[in-house]
């Protein structure tokens, strides 16, 4: 099975500060790999797919790239409504999988 | 106008049974990838199921075995028939459909989530 690793678990910017996910996956998935945002008691929001698109109506802050194993999330430049947990998820579609990484939780300074 | 809406979750003891259901509308759910996900209290989030237009289905390997999803085209619903539940299988439990017929892993349409707690 493919193993996601989503660094790091945690961070603390502040407002304004540009902000960077990484995930790694074992080994190659191309760009089969999604993000995600999900704030408590909502559901999870999709912000970029296939690695690097940006999903309709999302603001241009949020990007994604990366392709084979190493992927990369930036917020360029964090809002107060950022605060949330976000996570890698990789997908296959012969045969099916999706595996979501461990997820990285945001907290304003 | 697209929407999903969950039912079924509740409390059950361990070893029960449940069955949620998500209640579509403004679409066919025979024709879109979908699928359901779950949030364990403390934890992150995992896919638990997804069912493929073509019909192929994917299972999380800590609920294979237990759990099986289908569709009510019928009643237009998408289903978790989950069997043999465990403690850990406590969370809320998110159904979801695909963007379209060409995006099998783009899932931007959710539903608001149905808790599931298996307590003795």
């Amino acid at each position: 099975d493919i193993q996601m690793t989503q660094s790091p678990s945690s961070l603390s910017p502040s407002v304004g500060d540009r902000v960077t996910i990484t995930c790694q996956a074992s080994q190659d998935i191309s760009n089969r790999l999604n993000w995600y945002q999900h704030k408590p008691g909502k559901a999870p929001k999709l912000l970029i797919y296939d690695a690097s698109n940006l999903e309709t109506g999302v603001p241009s802050r949020f990007s994604g790239s990366g392709s084979g194993t190493h992927f990369t999330f930036t917020i360029t430049s964090l809002q107060p409504e950022d605060i949330a947990t976000y996570y890698c998820q990789h997908h296959n579609s012969l045969p099916p999988m999706y595996t979501f990484g461990q997820g990285t939780k945001l907290e304003i300074k | 106008e697209v929407q999903l809406v969950e039912s079924g979750g509740g409390l059950v003891q361990p070893g029960g049974s449940l069955r949620l259901s998500c209640a579509a509308s403004g679409f066919s759910v025979s024709g879109y990838y979908m699928g359901w996900a779950r949030q364990i209290p403390g934890k992150g989030l995992e896919w638990v199921s997804v069912i493929h237009s073509g019909g192929s289905t994917f299972y999380a390997d800590s609920v294979k075995g237990r759990f099986t999803i289908s569709r009510y085209t019928s009643r237009n619903t998408l289903n978790l028939q989950m069997n043999s539940l465990r403690r850990e299988d406590t969370a809320i439990y998110y159904c979801a459909r695909a963007y379209n017929i060409n995006y099998y892993a783009r899932f931007v349409y959710w539903g608001q989530g149905t808790l599931v707690t298996v307590s003795s």
